[in-house]
């Protein structure tokens, strides 16, 4: 059964903080990941898609991938209250497999 | 370019009935997914879509069944309703090939059984 695994929270930080999402994945072949964040009550949006071993980052967000590790991080820098939502990991299947793996999500609380 | 469209956004059903759900993916895009979301069990893949063709399926019983148009756009029907298949069901689109894989999901449709 392949599982992508998070800590389900709540994660509460202070206003400013970095806030640091952690995932794994138990396939080996997965080759792409992704996070999602979403706001209560709305569709996941895409905010980072992470291929290569090491770091990714766009604005105040940074994936970070270790596939020996089978291991992905976002961290949130100079984290708002609006960034309080729930983030979801995702993985890509191996192969010619055309579905993503979601793990439950990591509820994050930015305190003002 | 316009996002995911979902249609309807909201629906009640009766035990027994069963429903359409459509899908309009962002314009260029070849690869729809289906996914239901509950409280409990999280985003759960339902199946996937890609030239008119089923490329991948999940663990759903067959009332759970889809379809895809020559224009790319989706529908998922569900057969004889039960009350556990209440949820948010989420459909999501990409280019569907390359290993990037990324995909967009659209604002879904909430689906209460009664």
């Amino acid at each position: 059964q392949k599982e992508v695994e998070q800590n389900s929270g709540p994660l509460s930080v202070p206003e400013g903080a970095i806030a640091s999402l952690n995932c794994t994945y138990s396939d080996r072949v997965s080759q792409s990941f992704f996070w999602y964040r979403q706001y209560s009550g709305k569709s996941p949006e895409l905010i980072m898609s992470i291929y290569s071993n090491g770091d990714k980052e766009d604005g105040r967000f940074t994936a970070q991938l270790n596939k020996a590790s089978q291991y992905v991080s976002l961290l949130i820098r100079d984290s708002q209250p609006s960034d309080s939502a729930t983030y979801l990991c995702a993985a890509k299947g191996g192969g010619s497999q055309g579905n993503l793996i979601f793990g439950k999500g990591t509820k994050l609380s930015v305190k003002p | 370019k316009a996002g995911v469209t979902q249609t309807p956004r909201y629906l009640i059903k009766t035990r027994g009935q069963q429903v359409t759900l459509s899908c309009s993916p962002i314009s260029g895009h070849r690869s729809v997914s289906w996914y239901q979301q509950t409280p409990g069990q999280g985003l759960q893949f339902l199946f996937e879509y890609f030239s008119e063709t089923q490329r991948n399926k999940g663990n759903f019983p067959g009332r759970f069944s889809g379809r895809q148009f020559s224009n790319s756009r989706s529908e998922m029907n569900v057969s004889t309703l039960e009350l556990g298949d209440s949820a948010l069901y989420l459909c999501a689109s990409g280019p569907g090939t390359g290993v990037s894989y990324e995909q967009y999901f659209g604002p879904g449709t909430r689906l209460t059984v009664t």
